[in-house]
């Protein structure tokens, strides 16, 4: 059974780092590409990052370009989100999601499996 | 970046309706195009991918079609556990730009 748990939220200041952690199971993880997706409350899903399965390949939302930074260590099939200089409007649950292929630009991918997500809030 | 437009943002329905949700791209995607649904406190669950393949294990009773810039999420009869947000999602190009959901209510 796949599985994804995330890890690592909670309340943060503004201007400050968060470290989000999501931990595979049930699949070979470094055949996958994975992503963040994040929900603020009340409001859609946002598309966040994304890593190729050999970390070739990542890509970022421009509202997180140059302040998160996605990573992933397929010896411990994990997949993490440092998220740096955080801001109120990055307020949301985030979500760690499984592609269905090995890269983050296919065309036609979608994402089969998702955690249950990890709560951040930014607040002073 | 693709821009997706939901329609209509919430829908009121009774059990046994028939439900149709629209969901337009702001340039065209071919059929990559892939429908989430949602429950409260619950995390997204794909019911199609490009544009009318059902994911395995969902009800038959949920169908998608279109192409190219316009597309819709058919419900052929409504049961109780079909009352959910509803968001589409473009995987044509990177940001995989999702809609911005359709809540299903109870009427």
């Amino acid at each position: 059974e796949v599985q994804l748990v995330e890890s690592g939220g909670g309340l943060v200041q503004p201007g400050r780092s968060l470290r989000l952690s999501c931990a595979a199971s049930g699949f070979t993880f470094d055949d996958y590409a994975m992503h963040w997706v994040r929900q603020a409350p009340g409001k859609g899903l946002e598309w966040v990052s994304g890593i190729s399965w050999n970390s070739g390949s990542i890509g970022y939302a421009d509202s997180v370009k140059g302040r998160f930074t996605i990573s992933r260590d397929n010896a411990k099939n994990s997949l993490y989100l440092q998220m740096n200089s955080l801001r109120a409007e990055d307020t949301a649950l985030y979500y760690c999601a499984k592609d269905i292929g090995f890269r983050i630009a296919a065309a036609g991918t979608f994402f089969d499996y998702w955690g249950q997500g990890t709560l951040v809030t930014v607040s002073s | 970046d693709i821009q997706m437009t939901q329609s209509p943002s919430s829908l009121s329905a009774s059990v046994g309706d028939r439900v149709t949700i629209t969901c337009r791209a702001s340039q065209s995607i071919s059929s990559y195009l892939n429908w989430y649904q949602q429950k409260p406190g619950k995390a997204p669950k794909l019911l199609i991918y490009a544009a009318s393949s059902l994911q395995s294990g969902v009800p038959s009773r949920f169908s998608g079609s279109g192409s190219g810039t316009d597309f819709t999420l058919t419900i052929s009869s409504l049961q109780p556990e079909d009352f959910a947000t509803y968001y589409c999602q473009q995987s044509y190009s990177t940001p995989q730009s999702f809609g911005q959901g359709t809540k299903l209510e109870i009427k």
